[in-house]
């Protein structure tokens, strides 16, 4: 069972912004500036949109964009596109029980 | 542009051992922590271990401590994943992945690992 808890799904129509939530503990959300986000479509390989709460990897569009406010991190897509549909998981560190970093269930994007 | 190649995936029995391999290109191999991920069929990725430049740091999930190693050969481009007493529980699509500080930037195609009698 994952530490991190996200909803299972979030829709939005084109054009819109969207929110999804990760929520932890202080022992890896809340403790740590170690969060990422990854974007996976069907039968593709995961795809770093966030890494470090806030930065973007090269080549991520700057539609996406990550924050944190205690024990939840936040990946927020603005300008909603039909490509944006997908899979989104967020990962954390996690210093208990022990040194790791764990990844929760995922929130399905549905582009309305 | 990076490349990450996995290889060494199949078919094995409870309690057998595999050993994964990754050959790394693209990039200067030495400069990066690597990890292992996999991804159980219809589940979320998982992160499985790290490794530091040297080889000289490594960290696991708790459910394969003792059973998983990860290295690595600087000189080969190389990460490997020797996979002992394997479980059924182990059976995912497994990715070889260049770190970006707390992220995994670049991920493989995948090998798949099947744990089955």
């Amino acid at each position: 069972q994952s530490a991190l808890t996200q909803p299972a799904s979030v829709s939005g129509s084109p054009g819109q912004s969207i929110t999804i939530s990760c929520t932890g503990s202080s022992s890896d959300v809340g403790g740590y500036n170690d969060v990422s986000w990854y974007q996976q479509h069907p039968g593709e390989v995961p795809r770093l949109v966030i890494y470090d709460v806030t930065k973007r990897p090269s080549g991520v569009s700057n539609r996406f964009s990550g924050s944190k406010s205690g024990n939840t991190a936040s990946l927020t897509i603005s300008g909603l596109q039909a490509e944006d549909e997908a899979e989104y998981y967020c990962s954390s560190y996690s210093s208990r029980p022990t040194p790791s970093y764990v990844f929760a269930a995922g929130t399905q994007v549905t582009v309305l | 542009d990076v490349q990450l190649v996995e290889s060494g995936g199949g078919l094995v029995q409870p309690g057998g051992s595999l050993r994964l391999s990754c050959a790394a290109s693209g990039f200067t191999f030495s400069n990066y922590w690597m990890s292992w991920a996999r991804q159980a069929p219809g589940k979320g990725p998982e992160w499985v271990a790290n490794i530091n430049e040297d080889g000289s740091q490594k960290y696991y999930v708790d459910s394969v401590k003792g059973r998983l190693t990860i290295s690595r050969d600087n000189a080969k481009n190389s990460l490997s994943l020797q996979m002992n007493s394997l479980r059924a529980e182990d059976t995912a699509v497994y990715y070889c992945g260049r770190r970006l500080s707390s992220g995994i930037e670049y991920w493989g195609q995948g090998t798949l690992v099947t744990v089955s009698s």
